[in-house]
């Protein structure tokens, strides 16, 4: 069995400061790790994953992971913090193979200028 | 466009009624997933499909859910006798490969059970 828990249901932070959005799992099995983005009224896109290879993830828009086996962790940050990072954002787990994926609860990221 | 597409957008609809909704995936991907989202909640998994096999239902997708995917291709899923506790967005996604591979979503059904 997999789960993923967002340690904050919401984050705020002014434009151009640093952004943590924290994340920790658990699975039974060597897992793959992702970080969607969901804008007001808009589909959720993929913003970087990680699958065993590189613990340090680039993603899209200057977002990145880190992946830390020994602390089942997987944040995202991001340098400086734009007005259009503004939406909700999900971390999700998948144990491979025929495995459903699993999805957090979701931290809104709100941004101030 | 070529990305994952879903019908109808919206659907508003009478308790006890049946509905049914359509989800396009991108055409060269082989799996197929559909997900609940209600407010302030991340998307719940509900199935998914390999082409046209069924591999995996969630306990949520209780006997009044049932979905398809008769070609391989476009998917249903179909609520029957649906209840107020059924207002969801109801998400597909595709993708090529395992659950490794990202997913592509489509916009959702909104469904509001009156």
């Amino acid at each position: 069995a997999q789960s993923v828990t967002q340690l904050d249901s919401h984050v705020s932070v002014s434009e151009g400061t640093p952004v943590l959005l924290r994340c920790n799992y658990s699975s039974s099995y060597s897992p793959s790790l992702f970080w969607y983005v969901q804008h007001p009224n808009k589909g959720l896109q993929l913003l970087l994953k990680y699958t065993s290879a590189a613990t340090l993830v680039k993603g899209i828009n200057g977002f990145e992971a880190e992946f830390k086996k020994s602390e089942t962790s997987f944040h995202l940050t991001k340098p400086s913090a734009h007005m259009s990072d503004a939406a909700e954002y999900f971390c999700v787990v998948s144990p491979g193979g025929y495995q459903k994926v699993t999805f957090g609860t979701g931290t809104k990221l709100q941004v101030i200028p | 466009d070529t990305g994952v597409s879903q019908d109808p957008r919206h659907k508003i609809t009478k308790r006890g009624q049946n509905v049914t909704f359509r989800c396009d995936p991108i055409s060269e991907h082989n799996r197929l997933y559909w997900y609940r989202q209600t407010l302030g909640q991340g998307p719940e998994f509900l199935t998914y499909f390999q082409n046209e096999a069924q591999l995996e239902k969630s306990r949520l997708l209780s006997d009044r859910f049932s979905a398809e995917r008769p070609k391989g291709s476009f998917s249903t899923l179909e609520i029957q006798r649906t209840e107020q506790g059924d207002s969801a967005m109801y998400l597909c996604a595709s993708s090529l490969g395992g659950p490794d591979n990202e997913q592509f979503f489509g916009p959702g059904t909104r469904l509001t059970v009156l």
